[in-house]
């Protein structure tokens, strides 16, 4: 079955410097999702990217669709401690249900 | 955020109990979804609904089951809690399939 993958499962930092988290597909995907969960919260969602090598940008954070398909990432720059949380993707091929990735864990230290 | 509320928020129950959770929205979304959430293996799809009394399985359906007899409610059973069933259940709606998901706030679940 249709599976995405996320890394780093953690990832600390220090305030300032910038944090990166990969998505990887088995299958080609139609689009592709990015949800942030902070503690004790749920998942908001972000963005939607759907075409191939798609680049969108929101302030310091900007995502990335890769040429296959298959992949994505989230990049950050200068971190804040408002960015704490887990950042999530999630794939959808066509019409299927969409699979979210394990997430990624992002702690900032001040 | 959506108008999306979960109740209850925190339960404890027993082996072999029923359990009912209920998610409801105001925003008169389509599609109403349930997730679970545990460490190590991010959200996880358990059923989802398409429209009144419309639903199908999602990836970790066994165990559990759905109602939707209005558009604004979308019901879980677990018709006899297992402690592998302790977890975090989040509700989620969207206005058409391939949109964007709003999650509520999450409930709380541990079976002992």
């Amino acid at each position: 079955g249709q599976q995405v993958m996320q890394i780093p499962q953690y990832q600390h930092v220090q305030e300032g410097e910038d944090f990166t988290t990969y998505c990887n597909s088995s299958t080609t995907l139609s689009n592709i999702q990015w949800y942030k969960q902070r503690p004790g919260g749920h998942p908001v969602f972000l963005i939607q990217l759907v075409k191939s090598g798609e680049v969108k940008k929101q302030k310091r954070l900007t995502f990335q669709f890769g040429e296959a398909k298959k992949n994505s990432s989230l990049h950050i720059t200068a971190t804040q401690t408002t960015d704490v949380g887990t950042y999530f993707c999630a794939g959808r091929r066509n019409t299927d249900k969409l699979i979210f990735g394990t997430g990624t864990r992002l702690q900032v230290f001040p | 955020d959506a108008g999306i509320t979960q109740s209850p928020r925190h339960k404890v129950t027993e082996t072999g109990t029923p359990v009912t959770l209920r998610c409801h929205q105001t925003e008169n979304h389509r599609y109403m979804y349930w997730y679970r959430q545990d460490p190590g293996h991010g959200l996880r799809l358990i059923h989802y609904s398409y429209g009144v009394k419309d639903t199908d399985k999602g990836e970790v359906s066994d165990g559990y089951s759905v109602s939707r007899s209005k558009t604004e409610d979308f019901l879980l059973t677990l018709e006899s809690a297992t402690s592998s069933q302790t977890s975090v259940y989040f509700c989620a709606i969207s206005e058409e399939r391939p949109e964007d998901q709003y999650f509520g706030p999450g409930t709380r679940l541990l079976v002992l």
